[in-house]
């Protein structure tokens, strides 16, 4: 399976801190996508990296990809209380298959 | 835009009823998906759409579960007859792009309790 698997499995941190989730997935990916779920609700897309990109970014996210370590890390920076969620990654071949995800709590 | 409208939000049955999930997909997407998400399992992928033809329905759990698209604004994810275990959060996805490699925007989620 190309199930991604995210670690660590739970983390915690302070407001202002940076937040580091990774991703290690098995087989050639066409894209790799980060979603945030937050709790009781739907998955909400954070950003898609293709296979021939190396780092990406969106605000205060900062995603890598190392194709030959199949591997991707997230990085939220000066995190907020609202950050507080479960991060998914999705590797992409003929479809996505997600991970159990890393559940990010942040406190005030 | 709306965005993906998924009913009923809740839905409390006794094992054996007949379940029926609903699905809205965002107007101009072309893909739909059902995902179903479990503590034990995680987020699964159950079957998708293209232009409202089923595509890969190897996620569906049994013959229990069947899926429909008859046309491009809506879908219905029937649980006949239902089980205890298929208690889960079931999620609409549709995305914009023929296939799976787009972004996929997901609906609130049906909470599905069988007693």
């Amino acid at each position: 399976s190309q199930q991604g698997e995210e670690d660590p499995q739970a983390l915690s941190i302070q407001e202002g801190e940076n937040a580091t989730m990774n991703c290690s997935y098995k087989t050639s990916i066409n894209n790799l996508q980060w979603y945030r779920q937050n709790s009781g609700r739907g998955l909400v897309h954070l950003i898609l990296i293709r296979s021939n990109e190396r780092e990406k970014h969106s605000g205060r996210l900062r995603v890598t990809l190392d194709t030959s370590k199949k591997s991707s890390s997230l990085l939220i920076t000066a995190s907020r209380a609202a950050d507080t969620a479960s991060y998914f990654c999705a590797p992409n071949t003929d479809k996505l298959i997600f991970g159990t995800g890393t559940r990010l709590q942040v406190f005030p | 835009d709306a965005g993906v409208i998924q009913s009923p939000r809740h839905e409390v049955t006794e094992m054996g009823q007949e379940v029926t999930l609903r699905c809205k997909p965002i107007s101009g997407h072309n893909s739909l998906f059902w995902y179903r998400q479990t503590m034990m399992r995680g987020l699964e992928l159950l079957i998708y759409f293209n232009n409202n033809v089923p595509i890969d329905d190897s996620g569906m759990p049994e013959d229990r579960f069947s899926a429909k698209m008859p046309n491009a604004s809506f879908s219905t994810l029937k649980i006949q007859p239902s089980e205890p275990r298929d208690s889960a959060v079931y999620f609409c996805a549709s995305s914009y792009s023929l296939g799976t490699t787009d972004t996929q925007y997901f609906g609130p989620g049906t909470r599905l309790t069988v007693l």
